[in-house]
């Protein structure tokens, strides 16, 4: 059973680099068709997509964060992570890591089918 | 940019009734790319349905979806008490690339 789970610092100071890391078990980050992304939730709110890597190195960003993020992919430890630049108290949320099924094959695609369980990062001095 | 809209926020039940979600796009989405999540209270959402129809693995089957073009639905026949949640819908197409919808509070009675 293919298990996410997410790690990194729980309080990040304003103007400073928010930086995460999601280590996936039970399966590997090489697996063809499936991108693995960034998605967030603010308090109270909804989903919001940050962006989606494959482990070519192909990725999709959000544009409205586009400027201030990376995603990268550690294939020898089975990791990957999110750096997001210049935070700010409106980047405050539970951060979660996905799976995302990618459209090479063509059908349903774009969906994500396994999470990690969240972490909560605030913006605050 | 694709806009999902899911209105209204909040559907109040009772169990064993059936739940109709809504979930309009301000643009035709193709069927292929749109998917349904369920989210339990301090929980990570849970894929439901995919390709609008699509039910993921170990979902009940009381869970269905349907739609094409702009507007897509997510049946529960038969609410269970887990059932009660935030239900989002959330699409892949034109930039953005990906967004998801507000969501939808299924609600006790």
């Amino acid at each position: 059973q293919l298990q996410l789970q997410e790690s990194g610092p729980g309080l990040v100071k304003p103007s400073e680099t928010l930086s995460l890391t999601c280590t996936v078990s039970g399966g590997s980050i090489r697996t063809n068709n499936y991108y693995w992304g960034w998605i967030r939730q603010p308090p109270g709110k909804g989903l919001e997509w940050i962006g989606s890597m494959y482990y070519s190195g192909s990725a999709y960003y959000n544009p409205s964060l586009k400027s201030r993020v990376t995603i990268s992919l550690d294939t020898s430890k089975n990791q990957f992570s999110l750096k997001l630049s210049s935070v700010t108290a409106a980047d405050t949320a539970v951060y979660y890591c996905a799976r995302m099924r990618g459209g090479l094959l063509g059908g349903p695609s774009y969906y994500f089918d396994y999470w990690g369980q969240g972490t909560l990062v605030t913006v605050s001095s | 940019e694709i806009v999902l809209t899911q209105s209204p926020g909040t559907l109040s039940f009772s169990p064993g009734e059936r739940a109709t979600l809504s979930c309009r796009a301000s643009q035709s989405v193709s069927s292929s790319y749109l998917a349904w999540y369920q989210q339990r209270r301090g929980q990570a959402p849970r894929l439901l349905i995919y390709g609008a129809s699509n039910r993921a693995s170990g979902i009940p089957d009381r869970f269905s979806g349907s739609g094409s073009g702009t507007d897509f639905t997510l049946t529960i026949s038969g609410l269970e008490p887990d059932d009660f949640a935030v239900y989002f819908c959330q699409q892949y197409g034109s930039s953005p690339p990906l967004t998801f919808g507000g969501g939808t509070k299924v609600d006790i009675k």
